[in-house]
């Protein structure tokens, strides 16, 4: 059984960069076919999609993050990792990670059958 | 970017009963990419539903989904006192983002 678990800093100052990773524990990261995604929730926003990750490092962001955002992902210790820079208050939210299932002929997605717990950060000074 | 609207905000039931939900997508959504998740309180959310109409591994049969195009329905047949929840709607279109819907929730009566 896939088990996926955020760890990172709860509390990052503004315009500073949050950092997280997610590890994958259960299964390889390489097993597929499957999407690596970043998923945040915050009370104002409801469920927003940040991004996602396949094992190749090829990428997809969403574009009102795109700018401040990387993911990146570690095959060797089985993670993969977000960055995102100059936050602000309006980023304070429990961050998922999540696999998401793919249709291989046509790259699109199916649905996110597993994720971590959620970590919430806080954007303070 | 796909904006999908969920309706009721709030559906106020007894165990027992019917709940039919609704996710309204601002523009046509393939089938095959749209997925409903519950989640429980302090819980990530669990698929429940992709590709409008297949249920996700371990997910009871009372759960059912259907739609097309623009409109698509999450249905819980009878209610058990653990489905008592918020679900979602989430579409996987192209390009990115795969937008959520803002929830229902399902509250006991």
């Amino acid at each position: 059984q896939v088990q996926l678990q955020e760890s990172g800093p709860g509390l990052v100052k503004p315009l500073q960069t949050l950092s997280l990773t997610c590890n994958v524990s259960g299964d390889s990261i390489t097993s597929g076919p499957y999407y690596w995604t970043w998923i945040r929730q915050s009370a104002g926003k409801g469920l927003e999609w940040i991004g996602r990750t396949l094992i190749t490092g090829s990428t997809n962001y969403n574009p009102s993050l795109r700018s401040r955002l990387t993911i990146s992902v570690d095959t060797s210790k089985n993670q993969f990792s977000l960055k995102l820079r100059s936050v602000t208050a309006s980023d304070t939210a429990v961050y998922y990670c999540a696999r998401t299932l793919y249709d291989i002929m046509t790259g699109y997605g199916l649905g996110d059958d597993n994720w971590g717990h959620g970590t919430l950060v806080t954007v303070s000074s | 970017e796909t904006v999908l609207t969920q309706s009721p905000g709030t559906l106020s039931l007894s165990p027992g009963e019917r709940a039919t939900l609704s996710c309204r997508a601002s523009q046509s959504v393939n089938s095959a990419h749209l997925a409903w998740y519950q989640q429980r309180p302090g819980q990530a959310p669990r698929l429940l539903i992709y590709s409008t109409s297949s249920r996700a591994s371990g997910i009871p049969d009372r759960f059912s989904g259907s739609g097309s195009g623009t409109d698509f329905t999450l249905t819980i047949s009878r209610l058990e006192p653990e489905d008592f929840a918020v679900y979602y709607c989430q579409q996987y279109g192209s390009p990115p983002p795969w937008t959520f819907g803002q929830g229902t929730k399902v509250e006991m009566k």
